[in-house]
Parts: structure tokens; C-alpha cells; sequence
């Protein structure tokens, strides 16, 4: 799987958009890019994934650039309950292969 | 539906000494993992089930750590002797085989903290 680079820290006010970024320069064709997240004391949690279009669920945007070497996470309105580690996961869809984390983005979402 | 249970919580325990922790994954989900976060990093893969078959078990110390998953479901995960390094989180998660939106997203449990003095 690709290697993933991304800032160890970020702050974002309450009620305003968080985007995340993250460079996966050497992405192949077939992988997909994924971002999990990690409140304190709880086990990571999907959030979402795609493989070179935008993609938009309930709980954030994914935008993936056209060369796809680097995709932005969006959390169009964030809460205090956003405070979490982000990690940015490439991974070859289509299979049930293990999860490759880095170090991720500690985002913290001030009042 | 019910998420992925683990059991103790919590855990300290002196080096040399022997743990065990158990997992209960997603109703139906075949492949089961293990994973261990060290603090201040993301998690890393011990071992991954596929039923009750070994899929991946590169990155256990196979020379202390053990795992089984009898029957396909539930799984233990033990560790004898236990060394101070071994202090961490051990996660358990869970996923289908096949996904119809082929995303194989992984259920991740609360975590088992290991303290090692």
C-alpha cells in the first residue's frame, strides 16, 4: 500500500469547515484512498473513502485531486465531537486487506 | 446492531507475566483482526482471521504472542511473557468478506489498555 503524508496537528474554530490534507504521491491505479478517525479511548471509525471522484456522505466530503496524489477531507461544520485523530489510508479496494495507519492529523475543534 | 465487544478494558500486569484478551466481532463479519497502538502512533496489524484461518500473521511476535479464533467467531488474543514494551492499546475489528459497496469498512472495538510495570 502507498505510503501516506500528513500534518500531525491542526486547529479549526467551532461551526467553521476542517480540511485535512494528505499527500499519497505514489497512489497506484487500483488504490483507493480512505479516512478513518479516532476519538480518545475509542477504536477508529470509518468516515469515508473514494478513488478519484469527490465523494460526500453525512459526515464529510472527500476531494481527491485530478493526479491523485493528494485528497483533502472536509468537515463542512465542525463540533467539539470532531476532536480526533484523522488518518489518511490508501488501500487496494475490493479486498478485505488490513488497514496501513501512519501517525494521522490530531484536529482539535476550539469553542 | 451490536459493535465489536473486547474484553478487560483495562489490564496491568507484571513483565514476565501472562494476558489474554477477547474479542467478539460484528455478527456475521468473517474476517477479524487484531491490532496494536502503542501510544502517540496509529495501530498496527498483529494478525488477521479469515473464519477461523490465519490470513496474515507477519507482524506477531510469534515467540510471545498467540492467537486463536476457534469456530470462526469469537477470538483471544494472549500474550506470555508479557514485556514492558508490550504496554498499549490492543484493538479487535471486524469486516465482511464480500461487501456489495466493496468499501470493506472495518469495525474497530473500544480497545483492551495494557499496562506492563
Amino acid at each position: 500500500d502507498a505510503k501516506t503524508t500528513q500534518p500531525p496537528s491542526m486547529d479549526c474554530a467551532e461551526g467553521r469547515a476542517a480540511n485535512l490534507p494528505c499527500n499519497h504521491s505514489t497512489i497506484s491505479g487500483n488504490e483507493y484512498v480512505y479516512w478513518y478517525r479516532q476519538i480518545h479511548s475509542q477504536g477508529p471509525q470509518y468516515i469515508i473513502h473514494g478513488l478519484k471522484n469527490n465523494e460526500t456522505n453525512e459526515m464529510a466530503s472527500l476531494i481527491i485531486t485530478e493526479d491523485r496524489k493528494s485528497s483533502t477531507l472536509i468537515l463542512p461544520h465542525a463540533t467539539l465531537r470532531d476532536t480526533a485523530v484523522y488518518y489518511c489510508i490508501v488501500r487496494v479496494a475490493g479486498s478485505a486487506r488490513q488497514l496501513t495507519f501512519g501517525s494521522g492529523t490530531q484536529l482539535t475543534v476550539l469553542p | 446492531e451490536a459493535g465489536v465487544a473486547q474484553s478487560p478494558r483495562y489490564k496491568i500486569i507484571e513483565k514476565r507475566q501472562s494476558v489474554a484478551f477477547w474479542c467478539n466481532p460484528i455478527s456475521g463479519h468473517a474476517t477479524l483482526y487484531w491490532y496494536q497502538q502503542i501510544l502517540g502512533q496509529g495501530p498496527k496489524l498483529l494478525i488477521q482471521f479469515q473464519n477461523n484461518g490465519v490470513v496474515d500473521d507477519s507482524q506477531l511476535p510469534k515467540d510471545r504472542f498467540s492467537a486463536e479464533r476457534l469456530k470462526g467467531v469469537d477470538s483471544t488474543l494472549k500474550i506470555q511473557p508479557a514485556k514492558l514494551e508490550d504496554s498499549a492499546v490492543y484493538l479487535c475489528a471486524s469486516s465482511l468478506i464480500a461487501a456489495r459497496d466493496k468499501r470493506y469498512e472495518q469495525y474497530f472495538g473500544p480497545g483492551t489498555r495494557l499496562t506492563v510495570t
